[in-house]
């Protein structure tokens, strides 16, 4: 089975802080593909990375960054100096050859960014 | 990057009509599309997956003849929504895979803009 937790339901975070969105799925494929998406209250979802499972490396991208650890199942997404247009629904998502490559997503995390 | 375009971004109908949404991929075959909805506050389930001319597969628990989708193009996939009613109101998105895109089997997903299903 493929499972995505995000265990976070809603962060709050003044303005410049950094903060660390969580993510820990469940597969038992070893080829699969991870990923992250922003959904701002406009509601279409935007791309933010992919990660396949045999690229452990971290990746930077201007304030985002990514820890993908496979020893603990997690691919964590940072955000450094959070700005108030960080503010947004942030969904965690798997994808599995197995499951027919489709995308299994978490249940989300509400990032508030507050001035 | 490819888009995919969603229409329309919003529609309010009465129970008991039918409405169509359509998602376009505009600068790219997708050979596969997916239907997802949204309902508030909560994360996107898997509705189904067309195929370029063949039928729909559904998931679990989701009715064929309540959602119809047709993908009779490779640019063009409408999910019909029959009989709507008020407990079918949700957002609605589509993503769409080219052929060939992205990397390996996988391909890259492109996501519509999505739908909001209101029904009176």
């Amino acid at each position: 089975a493929q499972k995505v937790t995000q265990a976070q339901t809603e962060i709050s975070v003044v303005e410049k802080e950094d903060v660390t969105l969580d993510c820990v799925y469940e597969t038992r494929d070893t080829t699969y593909y991870l990923f992250w998406y922003k959904q701002p209250p406009s509601g279409e979802l935007v791309f933010l990375i992919r990660r396949n499972s045999f690229d452990e490396q971290n990746e930077i991208s201007g304030r985002y960054s990514w820890n993908f650890q496979k020893s603990t199942s997690s691919f964590n997404f940072t955000i450094t100096a959070s700005q108030v247009v960080d503010s947004a629904v942030y969904f965690c998502a798997l994808s599995v050859r197995e499951y027919g490559n489709k995308l299994v997503f978490g249940a989300g995390t509400i990032l508030r960014v507050k001035s | 990057g490819a888009v995919v375009s969603q229409h329309p971004s919003w529609v309010i109908c009465k129970s008991g009509t039918s409405v169509k949404i359509e998602c376009r991929s505009l600068d790219f075959q997708a050979t596969t599309m997916f239907w997802y909805r949204q309902f508030p506050k909560q994360s996107l389930m898997l509705m189904a997956t067309s195929n370029e001319g063949s039928k729909a597969t559904y998931e679990q628990g989701v009715e064929k003849d309540k959602f119809l989708i047709n993908h009779a193009s490779l640019t063009l996939s409408t999910l019909t929504v029959t009989s709507a009613h008020p407990e079918d109101s949700s957002f609605y998105i589509c993503s769409a895979r080219g052929a060939g895109r992205g990397l390996g089997n996988t391909g890259e997903l492109f996501f519509g803009e999505g739908s909001r299903l209101t029904v009176l």
